[in-house]
């Protein structure tokens, strides 16, 4: 298995609060990226990464906010938290962009925002 | 928005039984995948086609691709209760940036032993 810890697994947190989700992986590849899940919406891609420092929207990046400051941690950051972020947000790795190699996924952290 | 949509949303079958299910797209791509999710677990890499090809196979995982129809069908042969989970497809649009996946809704695959 791809070396990827998310942390915490689960949070619940209160609405407004700010709330800080950390990825961090030992492969050494270049492309994170932060994606949320909900019934009925699969998985929607939020901020993704292409190097350090190197960050960029996706499909779904209103209140979220990123950083990468070294090539192992990606942090996703809800500045403010609201109850419709409420969700299961997987992290994913890959040597290379794109579809031209496969994504390997974190086991995910379950937010709940009340 | 979505780019992949997978048919059917559910399925359920017995152990020993094929399973099949597919992936509809709407525009043009470079590569598509398959992914498998364990109930509370991240996604899982099963395979991957590349818009030029038109079958894989990987053990009892069979994948075609018709770029024509924009269509991908995943095919689990004698399946076995482990392989309930859902099942998703991925697209890299080939006009949009090549740093991005675009996953579809899913199947759920039901295996009962």
């Amino acid at each position: 298995d791809a070396g990827i810890t998310q942390s915490p697994r689960h949070k619940v947190t209160e609405t407004g609060t700010p709330v800080t989700l950390r990825c961090h992986q030992t492969e050494n590849h270049r492309y994170m990226y932060w994606y949320r899940q909900d019934p009925g919406h699969g998985l929607r891609l939020i901020h993704y990464s292409y190097g350090v420092k190197d960050t960029d929207k996706g499909e779904v990046s209103d209140g979220y906010s990123v950083s990468r400051s070294k090539t192992e941690d990606f942090l996703l950051t809800l500045e403010s938290a609201t109850s419709s972020q409420t969700s299961v947000y997987f992290c994913a790795i890959s040597a290379l962009g794109g579809g031209n190699q496969p994504q390997h996924f974190g086991d995910g952290t379950r937010l709940s925002i009340l | 928005s979505q780019q992949g949509e997978e048919d059917p949303q559910a399925l359920s079958i017995q152990e020993g039984e094929n399973a099949t299910m597919n992936c509809s797209y709407k525009t043009s791509i470079n590569n598509l995948q398959w992914y498998r999710q364990n109930s509370g677990r991240g996604l899982v890499h099963l395979i991957l086609i590349r818009s030029n090809e038109r079958e894989k196979h990987s053990g009892r995982l069979r994948v075609t691709l018709d770029t024509s129809k924009k269509s991908s069908s995943l095919l689990i042969t004698a399946s076995r209760a482990a392989d309930t989970a859902s099942y998703f497809c991925a697209t890299e649009d080939s006009g949009g940036s090549n740093y991005k996946l675009t996953f579809g809704k899913g199947t759920l695959l039901t295996v009962n032993p």
